[in-house]
């Protein structure tokens, strides 16, 4: 069965530009979840979709990022006049429901590397 | 404020004998801890888990301890394996019944198993 993938893997953009970062979650996992890493640290919370409502948005850095998951299983983010303290990797992760066991393992795609100039 | 910690960013082991990689938490709320292995340019693969229900968790070469009275896990890898290189993050999640389970993560440790 295929994982979670990520499209773009790379993308390389100039400040100011709008950027679109789309995720292919495990087929059949509701919870849907993004993250961002930067160099040295561990991947940190941005916003987490328990199918297509975005139930918890409280790691957005600010309004220049949002995120879609409109049908309830692809999902893009997206991010306007991006900077350059943008650049980062942006990692997804995908779950079942939490209440099964074993559901709440999060498994994460290849993420997509993000350079801002 | 970091509520995960991994005090160590690098540890060196031969071959075929034990790593331990220790992990420290400081947020009650957590009840589910998790270990992912991270290769350069790939995404975080899940490695083990454990619930806050039990102290210990076996798969294979790779075991997960909790002290929950001390807030810390530690995870052991016997024997080591070259493969086994790579980055350690230890996470953590709030139990939310239903809500955002977003893990929290450390900043890992990077793990170096000479042959």
């Amino acid at each position: 069965g295929a994982g979670v993938s990520q499209t773009p893997s790379n993308k390389v953009t100039e400040k100011g530009k709008y950027v679109e970062l789309r995720c292919d979650p495990i087929s059949g996992h509701t919870a849907l979840y993004w993250y961002r890493q930067s160099l040295g640290q561990g991947p940190e919370f941005l916003i987490y979709f328990q199918g297509t409502g975005a139930a918890d948005d409280s790691g957005l850095p600010n309004d220049r990022f949002f995120a879609v998951r409109p049908e309830g299983s692809v999902s893009t983010l997206k991010i306007q006049r991006t900077e350059r303290g943008d650049s980062a990797v942006y990692l997804c992760a995908s779950s079942l429901i939490s209440s099964l066991a074993g559901g709440r393992t999060q498994y994460f795609g290849p993420g997509t590397r993000l350079l801002v100039l | 404020d970091q509520q995960v910690k991994q005090n160590s960013p690098s540890l060196s082991v031969q071959e075929g004998r034990i790593s331990i990689l220790n992990c420290d938490y400081t947020n009650s709320m957590f009840d589910y801890f998790l270990w992912y292995k991270k290769y350069p340019a790939e995404g975080p693969t899940f490695l083990i888990s454990i619930s806050s229900i039990k102290d210990k968790n076996e798969d294979g070469r790779f075991t997960v301890f909790l002290n929950k009275s001390a807030k810390h896990l530690s995870l052991h890898i016997v024997p080591s394996q070259p493969g086994d290189s790579a980055v350690y993050f230890c996470a953590a999640s709030p139990l939310t019944q239903g809500g955002s389970e977003k893990l929290v993560f450390g900043k890992g440790t990077k793990l170096t198993v000479n042959p």
